[in-house]
C-alpha cells in the first residue's frame, strides 16, 4: 500500500461549486497532518494543518479520520483561483519527516 | 518576512559535470528539507537537517549526492558527476522545528536543473 494516496484527478468543476477530496495513509502512528497547494511550475504552498477535531479556514474545511485514515479537504463556493494541485501530507511518526502525496489536480471552469 | 531562499534559480550543466545548490532558510527555522520534483511527479524527500543533529540522509539516491548545512543556517546541496536524470526541480523547505508540533514545512521558490 502506498505511504500516501490521492486520486490524481483531474477534477473539473465550475465556479461556485463545492468539491471533495480524499486522502489515504498507510502509517496508523502518525500525528501531524496537512494539506498544500501547488500552482503549475511553483513550490508547494501550506494551505492548512489538519486537527483531529476538524477545522475549518474560510471555504475550506479539512477533516481527519483516524480510525479509516484518511483526510479530505473541502472547498466551497469554488473560485478560478483555487485550479491548482492538491498535496496530501502526513507525518513520517518518529522520523520528523513528512510524506507527500502526489497530489489531486482542481480545474474550475468559469 | 522573509521567506526560504534558493539560488540559482535555473541552473543548466553538462553531463558528468558538478553542481552546487544553496538554500536559505526562515531565520529562527531549526529544521531544513531538501526534496526533488521531476515533472509532473510527486515530491522525492533527499534530506533532512534538525538543529546541530546527524542529517537524515535515507532519502538520497545515490553517493553522487551530498549537502552540508553550515552553522545551522545556509545549506548547499551538491550534484556530483551530473547525469540526465538528474534533470529535475530542487526544493528546499524549512519548518520552526523537526518534532511533531510546529514541523509546517515552507518552501522556497526551487532550483531547476537541466543536464544536457
Amino acid at each position: 500500500r502506498k505511504e500516501v494516496e490521492q486520486d490524481p484527478g483531474p477534477f473539473n468543476v465550475p465556479e461556485g461549486a463545492t468539491v471533495a477530496f480524499n486522502c489515504t495513509y498507510s502509517n496508523s502512528a502518525s500525528q501531524s497532518f496537512f494539506w498544500y497547494r501547488q500552482d503549475c511550475r511553483k513550490e508547494p504552498k501550506l494551505l492548512m494543518s489538519v486537527y483531529s477535531s476538524g477545522n475549518e479556514d474560510g471555504r475550506f474545511t479539512a477533516q481527519l479520520n483516524r480510525a479509516s485514515q484518511y483526510i479530505s479537504l473541502l472547498i466551497r463556493d469554488s473560485k478560478l483561483s483555487d485550479s491548482a494541485t492538491y498535496l496530501c501530507v502526513v507525518e513520517n511518526s518518529g522520523y520528523s519527516t513528512l510524506t507527500f502525496g502526489k497530489g489531486t489536480m482542481l480545474l474550475v471552469s468559469p | 518576512g522573509a521567506g526560504v531562499s534558493q539560488s540559482p534559480s535555473n541552473k543548466v550543466t553538462e553531463k558528468g559535470k558538478d553542481v552546487e545548490l544553496r538554500c536559505d532558510p526562515i531565520s529562527g527555522h531549526t529544521a531544513l528539507y531538501w526534496y526533488r520534483q521531476s515533472l509532473g511527479q510527486g515530491l522525492e524527500f533527499l534530506i533532512y537537517f534538525q538543529g546541530n543533529s546527524a542529517p537524515d540522509k535515507s532519502g538520497l539516491p545515490s553517493d553522487r549526492f551530498s549537502a552540508e548545512r553550515t552553522g545551522g543556517s545556509v545549506s548547499t546541496l551538491t550534484i556530483q558527476r551530473t547525469q540526465q536524470e538528474d534533470s529535475a526541480v530542487y526544493l528546499c523547505a524549512s519548518s520552526l522545528r523537526g518534532a511533531s508540533s510546529q514541523n509546517e514545512q515552507y518552501f522556497g521558490p526551487g532550483t531547476r536543473l537541466t543536464v544536457t
